[in-house]
C-alpha cells in the first residue's frame, strides 16, 4: 500500500517564478492538506482540500494555490516565487469518517525542499 | 485560540535513560492530540494519539503519551532511550468540534539521544 507520494523531491527556482508541487494520498484517503515548513521550525498550515473543493487556508497570501483532482491528488501552486518561499513543503493526507466528519490521522509525505535563488 | 507550546528546544538523554518530550495545549473544547517525529530531510511519522478513554496511550517504536485533562498536557514518555530516537518531535493538537481538519503544531524539540 503506497503511502503519501510527493514530487518532486527537490527543486531550485529563481525569485518571481512559479512552481507547481504535487501529491498523491494514500490510498483510501480522500483529504489532502498542504504545509510549508521553514528550516527549524513547524510545519505551517496552508490549505486543505476536499472533495476538490479548497475547505480552510492558513495565514498564506493569493500566491499560493491549490488544486484537487478526481483521484483526490493535488497540486499546490505558488507564483511570484520569493526568497522566503524556500523552504520544504508537506503534503498529509487523511481520511474524513463518522457522524462529525472526523479525520483519521495524518499520514505525510517525505516532502519537496524547494529552494529560491 | 488553539494553541500548542513545546516548552523545550532541545531534550538531552543518556541512551538506555528514560526521556520526556514536553507538551502543553490549549483548545476551546476537547483536543484531539497527536506527536509525530521526523528525521532530517524527511517528512512527519506519526508516532500516537489521543481522542478519548484511557489517558495512557501507547504508539510505535516502545513511545507512550500521558493525556492530563487538567493540567492540559500530553507529553511524550520512553522507558528506555535509544539512539536511533535521536529526531524532531512535534506535538499537535486539534478541537474535537473543528470539522475542518486543521492541526495546530508545536514549534518541535529536538531529541538528542547520547551513546
Amino acid at each position: 500500500d503506497a503511502g503519501v507520494t510527493q514530487s518532486p523531491t527537490h527543486l531550485i527556482k529563481t525569485r518571481g517564478q512559479q512552481v507547481t508541487l504535487r501529491c498523491s494520498p494514500k490510498s483510501g484517503h480522500d483529504t489532502v492538506s498542504w504545509y510549508q515548513q521553514a528550516l527549524g521550525q513547524g510545519p505551517q498550515f496552508i490549505f486543505q482540500y476536499y472533495e476538490e473543493e479548497e475547505r480552510q487556508r492558513g495565514n498564506f497570501p493569493d500566491r499560493f494555490s491549490g488544486h484537487q483532482f478526481p483521484n483526490y491528488s493535488s497540486e499546490l501552486n505558488v507564483n511570484a516565487l520569493l526568497l522566503g518561499d524556500s523552504a520544504l513543503y508537506l503534503c498529509a493526507s487523511s481520511l474524513r469518517q463518522g457522524e462529525l466528519n472526523m479525520n483519521t490521522e495524518a499520514f505525510f509525505g517525505q516532502g519537496t525542499r524547494l529552494t529560491v535563488v | 485560540a488553539q494553541s500548542v507550546a513545546q516548552p523545550e528546544d532541545q531534550v538531552n538523554v543518556a541512551e538506555g535513560n528514560p526521556l520526556t518530550v514536553k507538551c502543553t495545549y490549549s483548545v476551546s473544547g476537547n483536543p484531539y492530540l497527536f506527536w509525530y517525529v521526523q528525521y532530517p530531510n524527511r517528512g512527519l511519522q506519526f508516532l500516537l494519539k489521543y481522542i478519548t478513554g484511557d489517558n495512557l496511550v501507547k504508539g510505535s517504536y516502545g513511545f507512550e503519551a500521558e493525556f492530563n485533562k487538567s493540567q492540559t498536557s500530553f507529553h511524550l514518555k520512553k522507558p528506555s532511550a535509544l539512539v536511533s530516537d535521536s529526531a524532531l518531535y512535534f506535538c499537535a493538537v486539534r478541537d474535537i468540534r473543528d470539522s475542518n481538519y486543521q492541526l495546530i503544531w508545536g514549534a518541535g524539540t529536538k531529541l538528542i539521544i547520547k551513546p
